[in-house]
């Protein structure tokens, strides 16, 4: 059974600062692994989604990259912004044709980025 | 190109009542997942659909629940008696194709009273 971690659960720096945020996941055999933001109240945003054969991927000031073997991905944000303060999930796919094509979500970090 | 639409947006139900939840795919998207957010944890999935068949719904409670996608109009989830451990956001996703990026909705918040 699929299980994916992150950490930390919150993070809280000062704006401007560069961060990395973890996922990890128990079984490599993934299709792909999408990162979403979460503002409290509303819907997902899906921010980048690498492939299983990709390494790493880049939308502005945010690089996500992929460890398959390993079972790692990390988001980099760059110059962080109190407007990058979200919940940030981590979400697999499973890479097994009977899987259907359900995400595994993360529980989250809780990022704030203060003034 | 409107996004995926979840309606209503808040529904509170009191204990034995059904609740109906509606999703609306993106334009053009004929695969419709459902998850659930319960508080303080994350997301699960529930069920897969695509048009007038049900794909994978491992995920779904073997009672009360279920879902269609029927051929014409939105994805339905149906809880019938609810209790209150059925307070959660309940998120819809689409894609245009079977293994396709997932749009998510912005989700119902049902509250059950």
């Amino acid at each position: 059974k699929q299980e994916v971690t992150q950490i930390p659960a919150a993070l809280s720096v000062p704006e401007g600062e560069n961060l990395v945020l973890n996922c990890s996941f128990t079984d490599s055999a993934i299709y792909n692994l999408q990162w979403f933001r979460q503002d409290p109240g509303k819907g997902l945003t899906s921010l980048l989604l690498i492939q299983s054969s990709q390494r790493e991927q880049t939308s502005g000031r945010l690089n996500a990259s992929l460890d398959k073997s390993s079972g790692r991905s990390t988001l980099y944000i760059a110059a962080s912004q109190p407007g990058d303060s979200a919940t940030y999930l981590c979400a697999v796919r499973p890479g097994w044709e009977t899987s259907g094509s359900r995400l595994t979500f993360g529980e989250g970090t809780q990022l704030t980025v203060n003034p | 190109n409107a996004g995926v639409m979840q309606n209503p947006r808040h529904l509170v139900r009191r204990r034995g009542q059904e609740a109906r939840l509606r999703c609306s795919p993106m334009k053009g998207h004929s695969h419709v997942y459902w998850y659930r957010q319960l508080p303080e944890e994350g997301l699960k999935f529930m069920v897969y659909l695509q048009k007038e068949n049900i794909i994978d719904e491992s995920g779904m409670p073997k009672e009360r629940f279920s879902a269609e996608f029927p051929k014409e109009g939105p994805s339905i989830l149906r809880i019938q008696q609810v209790v209150r451990g059925d307070s959660a956001a309940y998120f819809c996703a689409s894609s245009p194709i079977r293994d396709g990026e997932q749009y998510f909705g912005p989700g119902t918040r049902l509250t059950v009273t």
